[in-house]
């Protein structure tokens, strides 16, 4: 069955600091794999997704992610945070084997401190 | 843009009333879902669609019930709201399976 762990459910770095948000996933075929942010009091909006092309992929607002097969993980990185990137951060995999159901990770908050 | 609609975006409402959340895309988007989130913690499947009239219930067992008479169109009701039923509700829609999905602004509901 498909899941996903996302490391540390709050993450704190400072501006123009490199940001890291690790998520693992669980998947017996390959997956497909999303990340989305979530502003306060507002819906989850697309960052980028893994389809099977690439495998580093690149999203909006400066974010990355490379999926890594050996390591079953798709890490978003952004090189320089910047204060507007506090938020919350959901990764999320779905695949054939799961009905492509999706099953999202519990979130990491990211805190951009001055 | 995606083109995914919720209201109310707010709601503080008495134990017992019933109300009705509505959900609305413009995209033609076939599925459709309602999650629960509480503030700052994880998503909860609710219902789901895949086209009209269907629904199934999610992993998270909800007395609420939802309605798919059109494809643009989901909302959800809750027959006798409780405290324990305030929380975020998200609404999603997705083109197809291997997609990503489309999230409304959310209802964050208030019992009181």
């Amino acid at each position: 069955a498909q899941s996903v762990t996302q490391l540390g459910s709050h993450v704190s770095v400072s501006e123009g600091a490199l940001v890291l948000l690790r998520c693992n996933y669980s998947s017996s075929v390959p997956p497909y794999l999303f990340w989305y942010v979530q502003y306060p009091n507002q819906g989850l909006q697309l960052l980028l997704k893994y389809t099977s092309a690439a495998t580093l992929v690149k999203g909006i607002n400066g974010f990355e992610a490379e999926f890594k097969k050996s390591e079953t993980s798709f890490h978003l990185t952004k090189p320089s945070a910047h204060m507007s990137d506090a938020a919350e951060y959901f990764c999320a995999v779905s695949d054939r084997g799961g009905g492509f159901k999706t099953i999202f990770g519990a979130g990491t908050r990211l805190f951009v401190k001055a | 843009e995606a083109d995914i609609y919720q209201t109310p975006r707010y709601l503080v409402i008495g134990t017992g009333k019933k109300i009705t959340l509505e959900c609305s895309q413009t995209m033609g988007h076939d599925k459709m879902y309602w999650y629960q989130q509480d503030p700052g913690m994880e998503l909860h499947l609710i219902h789901y669609s895949y086209g009209v009239n269907s629904t199934e219930k999610g992993d998270l067992s909800s007395e609420s019930t939802v309605s798919r008479i059109r494809t643009e169109h989901f909302p959800l009701t809750l027959e006798s709201a409780r405290p324990s039923h305030t929380s975020q509700y998200l609404c999603a829609s997705q083109r197809d399976t291997a997609g990503e999905q489309y999230f409304g602004p959310g209802t964050r509901l208030t019992v009181t």
